[in-house]
């Protein structure tokens, strides 16, 4: 079984500085993906950035970056050029297609930007 | 074009009553997921449509819990006599394409959040 886990419940950033968010995950398998989402107060989760395990590039969207670590089994998120409505909620989460597909996800991380 | 949508957005039950709640997909996209959310469990997965094939049923949590899709798009999830640790957001999610590359990115809908008093 696949396991997510953000270590950081809470954390605060002033508005344009960087922030890095954390996860490590745990599993067996070679071929994974790996994704970011984001949960603000409306409750719609909104996709930020995903990693395929087979890429050793780390993926990048706009202010967004991932650093992958495959060995460590670390997939962390910067945000660079903090903005106020980046606060939300941040969600890792983990997909195998032998696992059927379904996401696996971290326990969240609550990100305040504030101004 | 249209995202995933859910309705209602939000259902107050009694205990011990049946609900549904439905969820649309977007056009076109063949995988669909439910997940909950609660605050004790965090996000879990309940179940996964692909197509014409047999559901995944893993994750429902008991016999009171099943969803059908009909016509390989709309789906409706059911919750019979409905207990107060059902409370949660049930979150729908569709993908294009389960097995390909980036059309495994699941897109979700805004949610139902259900309260059983």
């Amino acid at each position: 079984a696949q396991t997510v886990t953000q270590s950081q419940p809470e954390m605060s950033v002033q508005e344009a500085e960087t922030v890095t968010l954390s996860c490590t995950y745990d599993t067996s398998e070679s071929n994974y993906y790996l994704f970011w989402y984001k949960q603000p107060p409306s409750r719609q989760m909104i996709l930020v950035i995903r990693q395929e395990a087979y890429k050793q590039q780390n993926a990048t969207e706009n202010r967004f970056s991932v650093n992958f670590q495959k060995a460590a089994k670390s997939f962390s998120l910067k945000i660079s050029d903090s903005q106020l409505g980046d606060t939300a909620m941040y969600f890792c989460a983990f997909m195998t297609r032998r696992a059927g597909n379904m996401l696996t996800f971290g326990g969240g991380t609550r990100l305040m930007v504030k101004p | 074009g249209a995202g995933v949508s859910q309705s209602p957005s939000n259902k107050v039950t009694e205990k011990g009553k049946d609900v549904e709640l439905r969820c649309d997909p977007i056009s076109g996209h063949t995988a669909l997921y439910w997940y909950r959310q609660s605050l004790g469990q965090g996000l879990e997965f309940l179940i996964y449509f692909q197509g014409n094939s047999a559901p995944d049923k893993s994750g429902l949590p008991s016999d009171r819990f099943s969803a059908e899709r009909t016509g390989g798009s709309v789906s409706t999830l059911t919750i019979q006599r409905t207990q107060q640790e059902d409370s949660a957001v049930y979150l729908c999610a569709s993908s294009l394409l389960a097995g390909t590359s980036s059309t495994d990115t699941q897109y979700f809908g805004p949610g139902t959040r259900l309260t059983v008093l």
